[in-house]
């Protein structure tokens, strides 16, 4: 397949607490980017991390790269309502830019 | 607002139809993409275009063919349409060609009945 794998499919938890998502992928890449999606609606850019950063922050979202296990994890702290999506990994190859299945996120009042 | 537009929001036709879906990208962004989504297959790349020419195809059928216009407005024509057809189709444009920022439009909702 030439989709990356987000890591879990789902997960709810309690506002307030951290979400950690996590995405891996096979190839070499230029950049890795993440993506929220509202229920059938477009997606939404988030962050973009280049193959020679290691950790990125923006708000409440903090994203990590290991381009030597070809994986990227997206942590969410003090979840809001609001943050109930789904979060998608997005990565670059061969002038293609490939999405995992990403992770749908719910946040509990 | 993304600044991407896509006409129509929905479309419901019948098996073996043929539709076309139109996508108006970002003023200035000279990159468009379009996506299949459906829910057992997540967020599938069908094609690029870069300014008026092809860069990059993914796993689009033959029943399947897209163009990006001078204007660069892009059009994914879809035949002999299946009841698997029916899906979200996304398109989104960038600045510039398969690795930068991706804006998206809020999609074409195909029924194929």
């Amino acid at each position: 397949s030439q989709q990356g794998e987000e890591d879990p499919q789902a997960l709810s938890i309690q506002e307030g607490e951290n979400a950690t998502m996590n995405c891996s992928y096979k190839t070499s890449i230029n950049n890795l980017q993440w993506y929220r999606q509202n229920s059938g609606r477009g997606l939404v850019h988030l962050i973009l991390i280049r193959s020679n950063e290691r950790e990125k922050h923006s708000g409440r979202l903090r994203v990590t790269l290991d381009t030597s296990k070809k994986s990227s994890s997206l942590l969410i702290t003090a979840s809001r309502a609001a943050d109930t999506a789904s979060y998608f990994c997005a990565y670059d190859r061969d002038d293609k830019i490939i999405f995992g299945k990403g992770t749908r996120l719910h946040i509990l009042p | 607002d993304s600044g991407v537009t896509q006409t129509p929001k929905h479309l419901i036709t019948a098996t073996g139809q043929r539709v076309t879906l139109r996508c108006s990208p970002r003023s200035g962004d000279l990159s468009v993409y379009w996506y299949q989504q459906s829910l057992d297959q997540g967020l599938q790349f069908l094609i690029q275009y870069y300014n008026g020419e092809e860069r990059a195809k993914g796993n689009i059928l033959e029943r399947f063919s897209a163009q990006q216009f001078p204007d660069l407005h892009s059009e994914l024509n879809l035949s002999s349409l299946e009841l698997g057809d029916s899906a979200l189709y996304f398109c989104a444009s960038s600045s510039g060609g398969g690795k930068g920022k991706l804006f998206f439009g809020s999609g074409t909702q195909l029924s194929v009945l």
